[in-house]
């Protein structure tokens, strides 16, 4: 089957750094989005890999290894309104061999003073 | 960036009613638009993948003679929902791609309440 794994929930505080993990298992590989939702509002796109490596935008950065699976977000220097769900998002194939993208369960990340 | 706009933002209605949901790129020909839903707390559902002039696949599982959706132009989608039930209610989001782009460009979403 196709799964992606992320944590529930995360919580961090302001100023601070935190990463968050996501794994999957797709067939087949054709890139890893990370988009940010706030609650109640759509979700919007944070960041795209198709190479492994990592991928730097301003406090934001993502790491992905195919080989292994696994992707990374990283948030630095928190701010309170970073608090949101996270979802990591691979698109692989589905069972007619067209791309879809397949939808993690989202972390929801609490940022404290 | 690309801009997707959604309306109506939240609908309440009654049972047995239909409710149809707009989806527009604004600044791009959007090739493909996809509808997805979403329960609290929980991730996006892809229901149907549209592209435009052509017939919507539908994911496994969801109706398509309940979830009607329309793509007759590469810049409009519709969803309809017929004869809305309670467990209908949800938060509704397109999402469309085009411009060369791989990104998806979400619409705002719209949240549905079946009384």
């Amino acid at each position: 089957g196709q799964n992606i794994d992320q944590p529930t929930e995360m919580t961090a505080t302001e100023g601070a750094i935190v990463q968050i993990n996501c794994t999957y298992q797709t067939s087949g590989f054709n890139g890893l989005f990370w988009y940010q939702q706030h609650a109640g509002e759509a979700p919007t796109f944070l960041s795209y890999n198709v190479l492994d490596g990592l991928e730097e935008k301003g406090r934001f950065s993502s790491f992905l290894s195919r080989s292994k699976g696994y992707s990374y977000l990283l948030l630095k220097e928190l701010q309170m309104k970073d608090s949101a769900s996270y979802l990591c998002a691979v698109r692989g194939f589905n069972a007619g061999n067209n791309r879809k993208l397949i939808w993690g369960l989202g972390t929801s990340l609490a940022v404290n003073p | 960036g690309a801009v997707v706009s959604q309306h109506p933002s939240r609908v309440i209605c009654k049972s047995g009613t239909s409710v149809k949901i707009e989806c527009r790129s604004l600044d791009f020909q959007a090739t493909t638009m996809f509808w997805y839903r979403q329960f609290p707390k929980q991730s996006l559902m892809l229901m149907a993948t549209s592209n435009e002039g052509s017939k919507a696949t539908y994911e496994q599982g969801v109706e398509k003679d309940k979830f009607l959706i329309n793509h007759a132009s590469l810049t409009l989608s519709t969803l309809t929902v017929t004869s809305a039930h309670p467990e209908d209610s949800s938060f509704y989001i397109c999402s469309a791609r085009g411009g060369g782009s791989e990104k998806l460009f979400f619409g705002s979403g719209t949240q549905l309440s079946v009384l």
